[in-house]
């Protein structure tokens, strides 16, 4: 049984650049989760995809923010010109989606760098 | 706005004792409440997760929920080591599907 999976592990980009980050979630999970974390803080949502339906974003996330999961697998999250502030590490998780079984599993994230 | 608190610590054990790790939440209808541990530079790993008032053991791991004092809490038996980590409270309030974490406690388990 195989974890959540991100792409890349690690990011380093310039202020203004695009990014894309990758996340494979646990099979047969039926929900995935963007959260960022940045250091002394607990992770803070982003957003989440029921199959491949985005059913919440934050008010956190700005326009520059986009994420998708086409054909309710794996999901991509894009950052448009990206700030200083953008950098954390950004985790994903995933969840069986089903009655009584809540339990979010993280992948190992994707920690950005914005020079 | 719901809220979750944790004490950041840093909390010191002796090795063998018990790490007792407290937090409290802010939405008396919360349903669903987890403990996480993260090592430095690592992603949140599930350790415990509690759906019912009471206790629920899971080896030297023991969650304790009470929900009318809105005040969830992870004991660790025999602490060891390898412990030694941030642990994060998160619940999933009332009405919502995302974890909302507190900022975390830090624990060092002193050989």
């Amino acid at each position: 049984d195989t974890g959540v999976s991100q792409n890349p592990r690690h990011k380093i980009t310039k202020r203004g650049q695009n990014v894309t980050f990758r996340c494979d979630p646990i099979s047969e999970h039926n929900r995935l989760y963007w959260y960022r974390q940045t250091l002394g803080q607990g992770p803070e949502f982003l957003t989440y995809f029921q199959n491949e339906a985005q059913l919440e974003k934050s008010r956190l996330l700005s326009d520059r923010f986009s994420a998708e999961r086409p054909k309710g697998s794996f999901s991509t999250l894009e950052i448009q010109r990206t700030e200083q502030g953008d950098s954390a590490m950004y985790l994903c998780a995933s969840s069986p989606g089903y009655r009584s079984s809540y339990e979010q599993y993280f992948g190992p994230g994707t920690r950005l760098t914005v020079t | 706005q719901k809220e979750v608190e944790q004490n950041s610590g840093p909390l010191s054990v002796p090795e063998g004792a018990i790490a007792s790790l407290n937090c409290t939440y802010s939405d008396r209808g919360s349903q669903s409440f987890f403990w996480y541990r993260q090592y430095s530079g690592k992603s949140p790993e599930l350790i415990m997760f509690i759906y019912s008032n009471g206790d629920k053991e899971d080896g030297r791991f023991t969650a304790q929920l009470n929900k009318a004092s809105q005040y969830v809490s992870l004991l660790i038996r025999d602490s060891q080591p390898s412990d030694s980590a941030t642990y994060l409270c998160a619940v999933i309030f009332a009405g919502n599907e995302k974890l909302t974490f507190g900022t975390g406690t830090r624990l060092t388990i002193i050989p």
